[in-house]
């Protein structure tokens, strides 16, 4: 697997219920952050989430972050229709400068009216 | 809108043509970054420039030639492409390279969707 791999792939909710993705990764991360991106157009900044926290939240978002099991969590609650897009995940490795940061595949997520 | 403009949008080109993409930013950033993305696979960094000066190239074919004139402006030179380019080319911007203890994010552009017939 790659480092920031989310999981599920692909998922399909009603509006109303609580979305999570899940995120891991391989090496040992300053941070890690989530990005949200609609069809065809560019990744939005979600939020950030240092190594040195276990829980941020932001809206109707909250993140968590395990380093000892190297894993993240999204949690999107009461979904809305627009909240349907992509979303990836990105880590920068402790070890090799910011440059490096690495985006997962993403999850589809489809909130359905 | 982002802060971080891409034209065109959409391109078609041919496998002999000669193209260029083009990316623009006024958020006052130092860093610009190319990146492709194609179905169902990550994002793929292809370069990054920090200051005006190249810093990365992450074996990129050199059928793509990057150019940055200043820190406002970027560009991606396209010859000789093959199909398997075919993907959505993405810039994105921040603040300087982004460090692990800074985490201001990159800001993206739209992207130029791109197909190679």
């Amino acid at each position: 697997s790659q480092q920031g791999e989310e999981d599920p792939q692909a998922l399909s909710i009603q509006e109303g219920e609580n979305a999570t993705m899940n995120c891991s990764y391989k090496t040992s991360i300053n941070n890690l952050q989530w990005y949200r991106q609609n069809s065809g157009r560019g990744l939005v900044h979600l939020i950030l989430i240092r190594s040195n926290e276990r829980e941020k939240h932001s809206g109707r978002l909250r993140v968590t972050l395990d380093t000892s099991k190297k894993s993240s969590s999204l949690l999107i609650t009461a979904s809305r229709a627009a909240d349907t897009a992509s979303y990836f995940c990105a880590t920068i490795p402790l070890k090799g400068g910011g440059f490096k940061t690495i985006f997962g595949a993403g999850t589809r997520l489809f909130v359905k009216a | 809108e982002t802060g971080v403009t891409q034209t065109p949008r959409h391109l078609v080109m041919g496998m002999t043509n000669k193209k260029s993409l083009k990316c623009e930013q006024h958020l006052g950033h130092n860093a610009m970054y190319w990146y492709k993305q194609s179905a169902k696979k990550p994002l793929e960094l292809m370069f990054v420039y920090n200051f005006k000066e190249q810093t990365e190239n992450n074996s990129v074919p050199s059928r793509f030639s990057p150019e940055c004139p200043n820190s406002s402006h970027l560009f991606l030179h396209l010859h000789t492409l093959q199909p398997e380019d075919s993907a959505l080319y993405l810039c994105a911007s921040s603040q300087d390279l982004l460090r692990g203890d800074r985490g201001y994010g990159y800001t993206f552009g739209s992207g130029t969707r791109l197909t190679v017939v």
